[in-house]
């Protein structure tokens, strides 16, 4: 059974405070590891979709890396504002099959 | 921006009954998929589908589910005969390579 496990469940931060959380998954079989920002009553918003060792993905105040050898991959928010509340999901996805495998998500909170 | 569309956006049914949840999956996209969440669990896969039939599907989706696309721009997932451990958060999606799109969900109340 494929596991994809994150880290923490749950956290709370100041605003300005930077964070990261981490998602470890299989590392054989890999195609794929994707980041989403979930909040409630909205659609789960792609964030990034990494694909190569060693990747570096940036968007704004947030970025990941990759690790596919060991299998993880690291999410950091650099001066968090209440805004980026949300969970925050990651999938892997493996092998010859495009389903995506999801972890327990980070849920964030940010204090003004 | 393209969106995946979910209606409803909440149904509460009765166990037993039959439910349909439909999803427009972006126009240009080939690949579409159900996903559910019971509340407290992980996000899970369900059926994936490609070029008009079922591509994969998990354990979960046994012969009380199926999946159409009716009229080439709705997908739909039907609850023959909905269980009390149905009720969970229900995400389509569509994808055209390594990225997927979802919709906001349909919670399923099964009471």
């Amino acid at each position: 059974i494929l596991n994809v496990e994150q880290s923490p469940q749950s956290l709370h931060v100041q605003e300005g405070d930077s964070t990261n959380f981490t998602c470890s998954f299989p590392s054989s079989n890999f195609y794929a590891l994707h980041w989403y920002r979930w909040e409630t009553a909205k659609s789960p918003e792609a964030l990034f979709v990494m694909t190569l060792n060693g990747d570096e993905k940036k968007k704004g105040r947030i970025s990941a890396t990759l690790n596919t050898k060991e299998g993880y991959s690291y999410l950091y928010i650099k001066g968090s504002q209440p805004e980026d509340s949300a969970t925050y999901l990651c999938a892997f996805c493996g092998g010859a099959t495009n389903k995506l495998i999801f972890g327990t998500g980070t849920l964030l909170a940010v204090q003004p | 921006e393209p969106e995946v569309t979910q209606t409803p956006s909440h149904q509460v049914t009765q166990m037993g009954q039959e439910v349909i949840l439909r999803c427009v999956p972006i126009s240009n996209h080939l690949y579409f998929y159900w996903y559910r969440q019971i509340l407290g669990q992980k996000v899970e896969f369900l059926v994936s589908f490609y070029n008009n039939e079922i591509s994969e599907k998990s354990e979960i989706f046994d012969d009380q589910f199926s999946v159409e696309r009716p009229d080439g721009s709705n997908f739909t997932l039907k609850i023959r005969s909905t269980k009390l451990e149905d009720s969970a958060m229900y995400f389509c999606a569509s994808s055209q390579g390594r990225g997927y799109t979802f919709g906001s969900g349909t919670r399923l109340t099964v009471v």
